[in-house]
């Protein structure tokens, strides 16, 4: 089974410094990777995806993950954050080889908070 | 194109009680999921449909929760007897076979339920 591990609750950032959001991953085989923002009152929102190819995905709103196979982490990254960015973020996974059952795995969520 | 439609936005119900949530997927979409959103929590499958039979419905509390899918483009997703335990975010989403190559899952805003 997959499972994905987001390590902290909480990441707080200055506004117009780099942030991070972590993200690892177990899956049996190959990976479909995603990275979601969550806002107030909101569904999911799509980021990014790594499918296949290179291994840094750039997605909407200045955001890029990159993809390491060795250390089974997909990380989300933003040179330059905004008071804007401050939402849930959750990463998801999904084997590229499951038949029909394409369902993903989340994370528990990493709430973002970019501080003025 | 429109989105993933959802309703009701929020239901508040008693312990015990019964409730339905709506959902209609993007036009054209085979596969429908419901995932149940826990407070603090990434979302967990609870149901996935292609077209209107069920692919895995393996996390589904069948006890109380219930899903149909019978024309293969609307789902309702059921509780009966809720519990204070249900009280979370449900999510609909949908997915074309290819489309997990392009962006993903398309979620809809999701119903917060509330059971007091």
């Amino acid at each position: 089974a997959q499972s994905v591990a987001q390590p902290e609750d909480q990441v707080n950032v200055a506004e117009g410094n780099p942030l991070t959001v972590k993200c690892t991953y177990s899956v049996s085989g190959n990976p479909y990777l995603f990275w979601y923002v969550q806002y107030p009152n909101r569904g999911l929102q799509f980021l990014l995806k790594y499918i296949t190819g290179d291994n840094l995905v750039k997605g909407s709103y200045g955001f890029e993950a990159e993809f390491n196979k060795s250390q089974t982490s997909f990380h989300l990254k933003k040179p330059s954050a905004l008071v804007s960015d401050s939402a849930l973020y959750f990463c998801a996974v999904r084997p590229i080889s499951s038949g029909s059952a394409r369902q993903l795995t989340f994370g528990s969520g990493t709430q973002l908070t970019v501080l003025p | 194109e429109a989105g993933v439609a959802q309703s009701p936005r929020y239901k508040i119900i008693e312990k015990r009680q019964s409730v339905a949530f709506w959902c209609n997927p993007i036009s054209g979409h085979a596969t429908l999921y419901w995932y149940q959103q826990i407070l603090g929590q990434g979302p967990k499958l609870l149901i996935q449909f292609q077209n209107n039979g069920v692919v895995d419905d393996s996390q589904l509390p069948k006890d109380r929760f219930s899903a149909e899918r019978l024309k293969g483009v609307d789902s309702t997703l059921k509780i009966q007897p809720a519990k204070l335990e249900d009280s979370a975010v449900y999510l609909c989403a949908s997915s074309f076979i290819r489309e997990v190559r392009s962006h993903g899952y398309t979620f809809g805003s999701g119903t917060r339920l509330t059971v007091v």
